[in-house]
């Protein structure tokens, strides 16, 4: 099956600052959706992105997609102590059923 | 309020003694997922049901059942637990799943999490 890849694996940064994290997958894709995890919680979803759309924005959130690169990028902008999570990316292919987690990105934002 | 349940939250149990989790969803929801988080490896699918008495195997399905009676349940059984299955378990919800949706009904309810150590 295939298996998404975020990047970087941890990230640290000030409070204000942007985060940006990436994420690459495997085969042809029906959507990519972000999730996020606060330590040893359940996941929130953040954002779903089909194949047929490039950019997307919820709130701070910018997610964008490049299918010709098999890649997505999340982008938080004016980030704050309480983003301080685990990211993931997370991809159903066109043909199959299942689902596939990235093993994810871990943002601290410092105060 | 629209979530989803998962019993018990924490469980610590010896090889071999038959353990349910139990999940369920009170979103009258048709896709329930179950996956396992382990350091490193983030989430892996066990199972998958797209209704009722439809269930199918994910990445890694060994040494776990499933079953899908009602549409709002959807219970994990380990029938003989060992220790390679000690980690944090969550099962997910989605209104609908596949070509159905059209892609933009498939966004995972995921319940709180089942921290289980066999030992």
């Amino acid at each position: 099956s295939q298996q998404g890849e975020e990047d970087p694996q941890a990230l640290s940064i000030q409070e204000g600052e942007n985060a940006t994290m990436n994420c690459s997958y495997k085969t042809s894709i029906n959507n990519l959706q972000w999730y996020r995890q606060n330590s040893g919680r359940g996941l929130v979803h953040l954002i779903l992105i089909r194949s047929n759309e490039r950019e997307k924005h919820s709130g701070r959130l910018r997610v964008t997609l490049d299918t010709s690169k098999k890649s997505s990028s999340l982008l938080i902008t004016a980030s704050r102590a309480a983003d301080t999570a685990s990211y993931f990316c997370a991809n159903r292919d066109n043909y199959g059923q299942n689902f596939v987690f990235g093993p994810g990105t871990r943002l601290s934002v410092l105060p | 309020e629209a979530q989803v349940t998962q019993n018990p939250r924490y469980l610590i149990t010896v090889t071999g003694k038959k353990l349910t989790v139990t999940c369920s969803q009170n979103m009258n929801h048709e896709y329930m997922s179950w996956y396992r988080q382990d350091p490193g490896l983030g989430l892996r699918q066990i199972y998958y049901s797209m209704n009722v008495e439809v269930t199918d195997k994910g990445d890694v399905p060994e040494g776990y059942k499933v079953s899908r009676k009602e549409k709002r349940n959807f219970p994990l059984i380990l029938e003989s637990p060992s220790p390679n299955q000690t980690s944090l378990y969550f099962c997910a919800s989605s209104l609908v799943w596949g070509f159905r949706s059209g892609g933009g009904q498939e966004t995972q309810y995921f319940g709180p999490g089942t921290r289980l150590l066999v030992l």
